[in-house]
């Protein structure tokens, strides 16, 4: 079965540092995976994709994610954080249809990151 | 393009009554899915809905059901509320289904079962 585990609940970063979210999945097959930004009282808003190629992307805000196949990570990242990053970061994986999976979109529970001034 | 957008953004019910929720996708997009977003439980996939057929289903007893309109709009029902069903009701479209497609949400209908 496919899943996706976010290992901190929270993040607290000083504004100006960088800042690492994490994020490790587990697959059968080539993952397509993804992170999410929610905000509080609103929807969850995209932020970028992996589905293959350079395994560095590239996403809106000047967030960026690493893919690392052997230790089936998806970290998200920024090199300096700033105040209104503060929010609930999701990453989420799909597996490709068959073999048990269905094809939906499986998300993590979730991390809180908070910057601070 | 406008974004997803569902109604009600609030609503309140007793337990036993039923609920529709209604979820408008971003112009041409024909793929819409539902989650449901609690603390305990985080965002949890309901079904996925593509051209008016149900694609995908999670794990949810037969009181949650779904269905797509021709203009690819899309609703959600809950039948014999429970005070477990209370929670944010997220609605989110794609242009395809599956894959890589990306799905942008709507702000969430917030459900409270008293």
């Amino acid at each position: 079965a496919q899943s996706v585990a976010q290992p901190e609940d929270q993040v607290n970063v000083a504004e100006g540092n960088p800042l690492t979210v994490k994020c490790t999945y587990s697959v059968s097959g080539n993952p397509y995976l993804f992170w999410y930004v929610q905000y509080p009282n609103r929807g969850l808003q995209f932020l970028l994709k992996y589905i293959t190629g350079d395994n560095l992307v590239k996403g809106s805000y000047g967030f960026e994610a690493e893919f690392n196949k052997s230790q089936t990570s998806f970290h998200l990242k920024k090199p300096s954080a700033l105040v209104s990053d503060s929010a609930l970061y999701f990453c989420a994986v799909r597996a490709p249809v068959g073999g048990g999976s269905q094809g939906n979109l499986i998300f993590g529970k979730g991390t809180k990151l908070s910057v601070k001034p | 393009k406008a974004g997803v957008t569902q109604t009600p953004r609030y609503l309140i019910k007793t337990r036993g009554q039923q609920v529709t929720l209604s979820c408008s996708p971003i112009s041409g997009h024909r793929s819409v899915s539902w989650y449901q977003q609690t603390p305990g439980q985080g965002l949890q996939f309901l079904f996925e809905y593509f051209s008016e057929t149900q694609r995908n289903k999670g794990n949810f007893p037969g009181r949650f059901s779904g269905r797509q309109f021709s203009n690819s709009r899309s609703e959600m029902n809950v039948s014999t509320l429970e005070l477990g069903d209370s929670a944010l009701y997220l609605c989110a479209s794609s242009f395809g289904a599956g894959g890589s497609y990306e799905q942008y949400f709507g702000p969430g209908t917030r459900l409270t079962v008293t």
